[in-house]
């Protein structure tokens, strides 16, 4: 049974580029969240989608966007990086038919480096 | 505004000693309450969800415990060992799928 996939595990990108971060949900899954884990800290809570849409947001700019597709799948998306956007980047899925959560399962994460 | 705090950031413990994270949180509002471990650099892995309506839930060495009343959450560790050695976060989720993660305790387990 395949858990949370992310794609890629690692990345080096330069101040003002975009780049576009990947994750398959565990199967059986119906809802991805995005988060973003700073060195020492909690993961912060991006946003989530369910059903193609985004469900919730958390207090990130709008260079942070989403998408998920019908197989579920996400990309979250990061335009005009700064310094401050290093971080470890990971996603959860979760089964949210009919209202109910069994709770979160993580990837491993995308180590996303802005020089 | 959820906040959620956990004390002692950091524990250090000998081999064997049965010990408890805490977890407080400002906003009962909760759907699930969920406790995580996180090794260096990787991501997370589930030990144990709560749900609202629960008190506790048991995996083996590990129990947790909720009381939205007082708004706290405890892991309780029980003979660890120095492979618990990671950093424990506790999550709150809320009806509306949001969710807000401590900043976690480091355990170290020493042999």
């Amino acid at each position: 049974d395949a858990g949370v996939t992310q794609s890629p595990t690692h990345l080096i990108k330069t101040r003002g580029q975009q780049v576009t971060l990947r994750c398959s949900p565990k199967s059986g899954h119906d809802t991805v969240s995005w988060y973003q884990q700073a060195l020492g800290q909690g993961p912060q809570f991006i946003f989530q989608y369910y059903e193609e849409e985004e469900r919730q947001r958390g207090n990130f700019p709008d260079r942070f966007s989403g998408h998920q597709f019908p197989n579920y799948s996400s990309e979250l998306n990061v335009n005009a990086l700064l310094l401050g956007d290093s971080a470890l980047y990971l996603c959860a899925s979760s089964l949210l038919t009919g209202g109910y959560s069994y709770g979160y399962t993580f990837g491993s994460g995308t180590r996303l480096t802005v020089v | 505004k959820q906040e959620v705090t956990q004390i002692p950031a950091a524990l250090s413990v000998p081999e064997g000693e049965n010990l408890v994270l805490n977890c407080s949180f400002t906003d009962s509002a909760i759907y699930n309450l969920q406790w995580f471990r996180q090794d260096p650099g990787k991501g997370l892995t589930s030990l144990l969800l709560i749900q609202s309506s629960q008190r506790e839930q048991t995996s083996g060495r590990l129990n947790a415990s909720l009381d939205k009343s007082s708004g706290r959450s405890t892991l309780y560790i029980a003979a660890s060992q120095p492979g618990d050695s990671a950093t424990y976060l506790c999550a709150l989720i809320t009806n509306a799928g949001k969710s807000t993660f401590g900043d976690g305790t480091t355990l170290t387990v020493k042999p």
